[in-house]
């Protein structure tokens, strides 16, 4: 069964430093998201994306954040400058032409 | 008012018991419902979707109460295997983010 993936699966980093979060989505699925969830909370969503743009973002979504998709596999999250209050569990997710998103593994990302 | 809420629990239920997880919604114009499943430091996975009509997968049975902006889960014979949060999820007509409740702890014993 085709799966998202995601890399790495943990990523340890100092403040300040810039991060890059991959993701493969399901190969012919054409709609593209990042969440987050902070240990001990609820799943957020970040932003969606389709059509080499973003379709929305919410407001932790600020400037500091960035999504590209480089080729025709990759999705990408980019933290340009991370803070503590980034370490979360981050996931990528994907959908086809039906409403369910289907979630990467995810990658367990911690600021010191 | 959070636009989704859960009781968190944990309910903790011997095996073959049946337990029930309610959710509410504060978006009426909210479109589409689900219940996804998230074991501990794992991705949430879809569960099922949450039709008008109620519906039925095996031995878990979901509802959707338009009116009253309410979602039900209903697991039967639970399994130990059930053990898992259980998030209530839903997402609007302006948009497909998917915003999700804080989740429901199940813990099955033996």
């Amino acid at each position: 069964e085709p799966e998202v993936t995601q890399t790495p699966s943990h990523q340890v980093t100092q403040m300040g430093q810039e991060v890059i979060l991959r993701c493969v989505p399901i190969s012919n699925h054409l709609y593209f998201y990042w969440y987050r969830q902070i240990l001990g909370q609820k799943v957020e969503f970040l932003v969606s994306f389709y059509n080499n743009e973003i379709s929305e973002k919410s407001e932790i979504f600020d400037d500091q954040f960035s999504v590209e998709r480089p080729d025709g596999s990759n999705f990408t999250l980019k933290i340009r400058s991370t803070k503590l209050e980034d370490s979360a569990m981050y996931f990528c997710a994907s959908r086809g032409s039906g409403e369910t998103q289907y979630f990467g593994p995810g990658t367990r990302l911690l600021v010191l | 008012r959070k636009e989704v809420e859960q009781d968190p629990g944990p309910f903790n239920v011997p095996e073959g018991a049946t337990v029930a997880f309610n959710c509410t919604y504060s978006n009426s114009a909210s479109q589409s419902f689900f219940w996804y499943r998230q074991d501990c430091r794992k991705e949430p996975k879809l569960l099922m979707s949450v039709y008008s009509s109620g519906n039925e997968d095996g031995r878990f049975t979901a509802q959707l109460n338009r009116a009253s902006q309410y979602i039900s889960l209903l697991i039967r014979d639970s399994k130990l295997s059930d053990s898992a949060t259980y998030l209530c999820v839903v997402t609007s007509r302006s948009t497909d983010k998917l915003i999700f409740g804080t989740g429901t702890r199940l813990q099955v014993f033996p």
